[in-house]
């Protein structure tokens, strides 16, 4: 069974960069799209993002233009970057495994069969 | 507030079945598939149904799923004190291109 953990900076102040990694062990990050979620206190979860270790990305339209998403396979990780941070990007972090395909009526299956425990960012002034 | 829509709480007896409702909409359930998830605070979120119905390895038989239209709902049966936990619904949406979520639902065992 595959198992994420994230890391993190943990408290940040306004505008800063978030950069988080995920690091995957116990199987490959070869050929699997990997994902980032986060739950803000007291909300519920939200989509940010997914990355293929071909380097494909597709952001969620809410973090166009400050999210960024990559892999590095030799060190079977995988990463964020969100830009400009504020108040509102206060929330827990996670990482996941992404499996999607769809079938012959386009129909979308799209899911996450295994998850980090989560790392919570602060921010504040 | 989220585009999937479950009850914030639902509780049963110990051996007693119980029903998780996810509503949504024609963009994400209606024409999609729906999965669902356990998650207990301070723990990785456990998959427990995929493609609407379907059990990932390791996954008692207690635990199943079904869709209808834009609903999905998930149903655990012989309710053990262990699955107090918060479940929560997720399905691609089209129109928005990004994965969606319910609010999640605490389970509660009385």
């Amino acid at each position: 069974q595959v198992q994420l953990q994230e890391s993190g900076p943990g408290l940040m102040k306004p505008s800063e960069t978030l950069s988080l990694t995920c690091t995957v062990s116990g199987g490959s990050i070869s050929t699997y799209f990997w994902i980032w979620i986060r739950q803000p206190a007291g909300k519920g979860l939200e989509f940010i993002g997914r990355v293929h270790t071909s380097g494909n990305t597709n952001y969620s339209p809410s973090f166009k233009g400050r999210v960024s998403m990559s892999v590095d396979s030799s060190k079977n990780q995988f990463s964020l970057k969100l830009t400009s941070v504020t108040a509102a990007d206060s929330a827990i972090y996670y990482c996941a495994r992404c499996l999607r395909s769809y079938d012959s009526f386009s129909r979308y299956s799209y899911y996450f069969d295994s998850w980090g425990q989560g790392t919570l960012v602060t921010v504040s002034s | 507030q989220s585009v999937l829509t479950q009850p914030p709480s639902v509780s049963a007896a110990p051996g007693q079945k119980v029903i998780i409702s996810c509503s949504g909409s024609s963009s994400n359930i209606g024409n999609n598939y729906v999965s669902w998830y356990q998650h207990l605070p301070g723990s990785a979120p456990r998959l427990l149904i995929y493609d609407n119905d379907k059990r990932p390895s390791g996954i008692p038989d207690r635990f199943s799923g079904s869709k209808s239209g834009t609903s999905a709902t998930l149903a655990i049966t012989g309710l053990q004190t262990g699955d107090e936990a918060d479940y929560f619904c997720a399905s691609w949406d089209s129109s928005l291109s990004a994965a969606m979520f319910g609010g999640g639902t605490k389970l509660t065992a009385l």
